[in-house]
């Protein structure tokens, strides 16, 4: 089983819907959680962390945590052709001495 | 330097030959990650530094990848004997741990062809 398990897509939403993105991560000791966004060619940047369960919003994003069901989304409002990327779901432990990354689901917002 | 530089940007080489990937990371960042990322795939971890020690070498594919740290500064990736499974985009990223909020800063990376 891989550590953190996300979906390939290609995940495809109309401009304006919300974009609902999944991960599961198999460590349990695991406190610590982001959201990274590459975009095509380009490196990973950070959009969102999350540490405590429940939500936390940052302008369109919101990042769900749920450390019972070992599980972390991401939802985009108001998507925009220019959030299409492929987003990456990483997890660390305690110490941060190893960041694990998902294969990543790649977004596509259509106009 | 303003960010994480990698150098060479452009890597290409026959198969056998050794190379050797430079990162040098943002200054005062303690911590220092190398990943590769094979076309179309996820980060796949290789190592992390703090300081110039390596606790944790368990993502190094095989015996022919080494890395080294000089202090909190540059690191090389060496890759021997290199195989064509080998290509891929080799990304250093760095950061300061134990910050509340960790934040890796990437590199351009290094795309390495092996023909």
């Amino acid at each position: 089983q891989k550590e953190v398990e996300q979906n390939s897509g290609p995940l495809s939403v109309p401009e304006g819907a919300i974009a609902s993105l999944n991960c599961t991560y198999s460590d349990r000791v695991s406190q610590s959680f982001f959201w990274y966004r590459q975009y095509s060619g380009k490196s990973p940047e950070l959009i969102m962390s999350i540490y405590s369960n429940g939500d936390k919003e940052d302008g369109r994003f919101t990042a769900q945590l749920n450390k019972a069901s070992q599980y972390v989304s991401l939802l985009i409002r108001d998507s925009q052709p220019s959030d299409s990327a492929t987003y990456l779901c990483a997890v660390s432990d305690t110490g941060f001495q190893k960041l694990v990354f998902g294969t990543g689901t790649r977004l596509l917002v259509s106009p | 330097g303003a960010g994480v530089s990698q150098s060479p940007s452009n890597k290409v080489t026959e198969k056998g030959k050794d190379v050797e990937l430079r990162c040098d990371p943002i200054s005062g960042h303690t911590a220092l990650y190398w990943y590769r990322q094979r076309l179309g795939q996820g980060l796949e971890f290789l190592i992390y530094f703090q300081g110039n020690s390596a606790p944790d070498k368990s993502g190094l594919p095989s015996d022919r990848f080494s890395a080294e740290r000089t202090g909190e500064s540059v690191s090389t990736l060496t890759i021997q004997r290199t195989q064509q499974e080998d290509s891929a985009v080799y990304l250093c990223a760095s950061t300061i741990p134990g910050q509340g909020d960790e934040k890796l800063f990437f590199g351009s990376g290094t795309q390495l062809s092996v023909l």
